[in-house]
């Protein structure tokens, strides 16, 4: 069965600081990958994603992500963070093969706190 | 371009009792997926809907079920509910089945167990 790693429950980060999140997978064959952010009391909303291309993926509100196959990892970045990306962080795979067979798989997230 | 809308936000309910949720995808998604979400076991997903025909179902008793209209609309329902069963349960929703498809999921609906 496939799983997700998130090997951090808390990082904290000083305002300005740079950020790397970490997310390993194991699955048998490259999964598609996500990263989705959970405010509280809100749901998730999506990051970004790798489907296959370039390894290095950009996202939304100056989040990237790199895919190295060889380490079965799609960590996280930003350069220099904000007291807004104060955020639950969950990192997201599904099959690539077979189509949306049991929809995404989760990691237990990252709790990211800001400190000022 | 609305998104993904689930009501209620907060639901109340007591052990036996059952439950009904309900989601309206961004217009022109089609798939409706539901996920639950708590403290213990983070998010699980609970099953996939398409052309109001039930695609995938994670691993759930059979208390949980749901439905698709003809309009993409979705529901979810709970009976018999158990304590266990209070969690945040999220709608996401898709263009189309796959995994390719990027996943847009509502703020949930929060339902408690007395």
């Amino acid at each position: 069965a496939q799983s997700v790693t998130q090997p951090d429950i808390h990082i904290t980060v000083s305002e300005g600081a740079s950020l790397e999140l970490r997310c390993n997978y194991s699955y048998g064959a490259t999964p598609y990958l996500f990263w989705y952010v959970q405010s509280p009391g809100q749901g998730l909303q999506l990051l970004l994603k790798y489907f296959s291309g370039d390894t290095l993926v950009q996202g939304i509100k100056g989040f990237e992500a790199e895919f190295k196959r060889s380490q079965s990892s799609f960590n996280l970045r930003k350069p220099s963070v904000h007291w807004s990306d104060a955020a639950e962080y969950f990192c997201a795979v599904a099959k690539r093969v077979g189509g949306g067979a049991d929809g995404l798989t989760f990691g237990k997230g990252t709790h990211l706190i800001i400190q000022p | 371009k609305a998104g993904v809308t689930q009501t209620p936000r907060y639901l109340i309910k007591t052990r036996g009792q059952q439950v009904t949720l309900s989601c309206s995808p961004i217009s022109g998604h089609r798939s409706v997926s539901w996920y639950q979400q708590t403290p213990g076991q983070g998010l699980q997903f609970l099953f996939e809907y398409f052309s109001e025909t039930q695609r995938n179902k994670g691993n759930f008793p059979g208390r949980f079920s749901g439905r698709q209209f003809s309009n993409s609309r979705s529901e979810m329902n709970v009976s018999t509910l158990e304590l266990g069963d209070s969690a945040l349960y999220l709608c996401a929703s898709s263009l189309s089945p796959g995994g390719n498809q990027p996943q847009h999921f509502g703020d949930g609906t929060r339902l408690s167990i007395l």
